[in-house]
């Protein structure tokens, strides 16, 4: 099946600092999500991006569908941004929304 | 907040014991999903449902069952509980007309002992 490989596994930043968290998949999708997990456990849609970029506040993503990469940036990073990020994706075919996970990057940003 | 909720938010059970997790959405969507998330795997699809009374299987499915007998409400059901299903648990929504953009209940903390 589809593998899902996120890097680095784990970041840590100083306030302030700006990021880059790279997906890479192994097949072609057509749907590609990055989540946040906050330190309590809560898991928020950060980007729905199968390609293109997109942009809210000092988050950034950007999809290489032909290249099978996707990127989170991450600017003037914030102790709120700490968490696990996930990036996920459907397996080619799909059509109902199931998604496969990557292991996610730990991100601790120092205050 | 996409109004998911879901119950207990922690439990603590015997091994061969009965457990069903509850997920309840406010909004109607067609598409709930349910997922486990355990050290060093992420988080993997147990089963999913695609409307009332349809649902099917997601990459870890054994030992699981579900069922949705309202549009509102995706019901988790381990029949026999095992110490292998400790696990936190999180459902989940999306709608299709926004490319299954999924979002999350706030996760049920299962220990089996």
């Amino acid at each position: 099946g589809i593998q899902v490989e996120q890097s680095p596994p784990d970041l840590i930043l100083q306030e302030g600092a700006n990021s880059t968290l790279r997906c890479n998949f192994s097949d072609s999708v057509n749907n590609l999500q990055w989540f946040h997990q906050n330190p309590w456990g809560q898991l928020i849609n950060l980007f729905y991006i199968p390609s293109g970029t997109k942009q809210n506040g000092r988050l950034s993503a950007t999809t290489v569908a032909t290249e099978r990469y996707s990127l989170l940036y991450i600017s003037s990073s914030q102790t709120t941004d700490s968490g696990v990020y996930f990036c996920a994706v459907e397996p080619p075919g799909g059509s109902q929304g199931n998604l496969i996970f990557g292991k996610g990057t730990k991100l601790s940003v120092k205050p | 907040d996409a109004g998911i909720t879901q119950s207990p938010r922690h439990k603590v059970t015997e091994t061969g014991t009965p457990v069903t997790l509850r997920c309840h959405q406010t909004e109607n969507h067609r598409y709930m999903y349910w997922y486990r998330q355990d050290p060093g795997h992420g988080l993997r699809l147990i089963h999913y449902s695609y409307g009332v009374k349809d649902t099917d299987k997601g990459e870890v499915s054994d030992g699981y069952s579900v069922s949705r007998s309202k549009t509102e409400d995706f019901l988790l059901t381990l029949e026999s509980a095992t110490s292998s299903q400790t696990s936190v648990y999180f459902c989940a929504i999306s709608t299709r007309d926004r490319g299954y953009e999924q979002y999350f209940g706030p996760g049920t903390r299962l220990t089996v002992t």
